[in-house]
């Protein structure tokens, strides 16, 4: 079975950096098919796609976030990450790790909250 | 990258059945079939519905459809059930690999 999971911490200060990580079991990442994303959601707003990577490391972004983010993979642990840098009160988000193809995201973790705080 | 864009809510009663409209552009989903729906309870990850334009995964309700129309793709769900009551989100690939979403639809169950 499928498993995403998010880890990482709860709390992070404005300016500082975020960084999340996805650990994936049931399926190597390393599989040619997918692409692996991170998407966030802001306290009662709408989905955000913030960006993908292809197994082979190319990434995708969010044009809105793209000079902040960084997606890296880590074929060895099965996992994948997240970086966004600078950070700010509106970067406060429920923060979600998913599988997709052909544009479908058919595997979500169960997200994790992050607050941006002083 | 622009959202596409959703009717930020509907409504229907048990039994009846509803049309959530997502409109994009020829860059998005006027582009590929690349179209899909999820669905999101409160305090849940969304969950996806609809792939594909059209195609529903393993375990969803042949209640569910959808389909496309130039730059505009449809999420139909017919035989409403209380527990249809959710947001909806409609999503697209695009020709710059970008994904976008819509701002999403609350649907609520009368």
């Amino acid at each position: 079975q499928l498993r995403l999971q998010e880890s990482g911490p709860g709390l992070v200060k404005p300016s500082e950096t975020l960084s999340l990580t996805c650990s994936v079991s049931g399926i190597s990442i390393r599989s040619s098919d997918y692409y692996w994303g991170w998407i966030r959601q802001s306290p009662g707003k709408g989905l955000e796609w913030i960006g993908s990577i292809y197994d082979s490391g190319s990434t995708y972004s969010n044009p809105s976030l793209k000079s902040r983010v960084t997606i890296s993979v880590d074929t060895s642990k099965n996992q994948f990450s997240l970086k966004l840098s600078s950070v700010t009160a509106a970067d406060t988000a429920v923060y979600y790790c998913a599988r997709h193809i052909r544009g479908a995201l058919d595997y979500w973790g169960q997200g994790t909250l992050v607050t941006v705080s002083s | 990258q622009s959202a596409l864009t959703q009717p930020a809510s509907v409504s229907g009663s048990t039994g009846q059945s509803i049309t959530i409209s997502c409109t994009g552009t020829s860059s998005d989903v006027g582009a590929y079939n690349y179209v899909s729906w999820c669905q999101q309870h409160p305090g849940k990850a969304p969950k996806l519905i609809i792939y594909e334009v059209s195609n529903r995964p393993s375990g969803v309700s042949n209640r569910f459809s959808g389909s496309k129309s130039g730059n505009t793709a449809s999420l139909t769900i017919s035989g409403l059930q209380a527990e249809d009551e959710a947001d909806y989100y409609c999503t697209s690939s695009t020709r710059s690999n970008i994904h976008v979403f819509g701002g999403g639809t609350k649907l609520t169950v009368l």
